[in-house]
């Protein structure tokens, strides 16, 4: 079957720096995206990996080891606004996202 | 700015009433457009795949018959919910798929959130 695999809740501290785990499975591969979903809004485009190795985009930073179905998500120097749900979503072989209940992020002063 | 809009954002409607919710797509013209649903804390569902001219694909478990789906042109889909209950009451978010030079990405609609009394 498909799944994914992120801790439920993480907390950490304003200026910081935070590594949002993900593990996955899926009937083939075509990248694993990573979006950010504040309360009551829509999900919002953060970060696409299809290739092993970092992509660095600001603040944000994704890692992808495909042959150990493994991502993360590196925020680096935490603001209060970035408190909110992540969601790792690789997506399978008919292109199709699939999506996990995600993290949720809590920033602490 | 947007790429993608629905409307309305928000309603409130009585139990056994129909709503219909838009969803256009401003930059491009997406021959597949899809139609999720998000409970409170939950993640989100795909409840259909919408294809421009022709009917959309509905998920397992989503009454096609309920939640109807017309996608009749590049830049428009909307989805009906037809004889709402108060367990139809949920956020409802569009998105399309952009196919640029080396990826597939996704944009998603600022959602519409239904409360069904």
């Amino acid at each position: 079957g498909q799944n994914i695999d992120q801790p439920t809740e993480m907390t950490a501290t304003e200026g910081a720096i935070v590594q949002i785990n993900c593990t996955y499975q899926t009937s083939g591969f075509n990248g694993l995206f990573w979006y950010q979903q504040h309360a009551g809004e829509a999900p919002t485009f953060l970060s696409y990996n299809v290739l092993d190795g970092l992509e660095e985009k600001g603040r944000f930073s994704s890692f992808l080891s495909r042959s150990k179905g493994y991502s993360y998500l590196l925020l680096k120097e935490l603001q209060m606004k970035d408190s909110a749900s992540y969601l790792c979503a690789p997506m399978d072989s008919n292109y199709q996202l699939i999506w996990g209940a995600g993290t949720k992020l809590i920033i602490k002063p | 700015g947007a790429v993608v809009s629905q409307h309305p954002s928000r309603v409130i409607c009585k139990s056994g009433t129909s709503v219909k919710i838009e969803c256009r797509s401003l930059d491009f013209q997406a021959t597949t457009m899809f139609w999720y649903r998000q409970f409170p804390k939950q993640s989100l569902m795909l409840m259909a795949t919408s294809n421009e001219g022709s009917k959309a694909t509905y998920e397992q478990g989503v009454e096609k018959d309920k939640f109807l789906i017309n996608h009749a042109s590049l830049t428009l889909s909307t989805l009906t919910v037809t004889s709402a209950h108060p367990e139809d009451s949920s956020f409802y978010i569009c998105s399309v798929t952009h196919l640029d030079s080396d990826t597939s990405k996704q944009f998603f609609g600022p959602g519409t959130r239904l409360t069904v009394l």
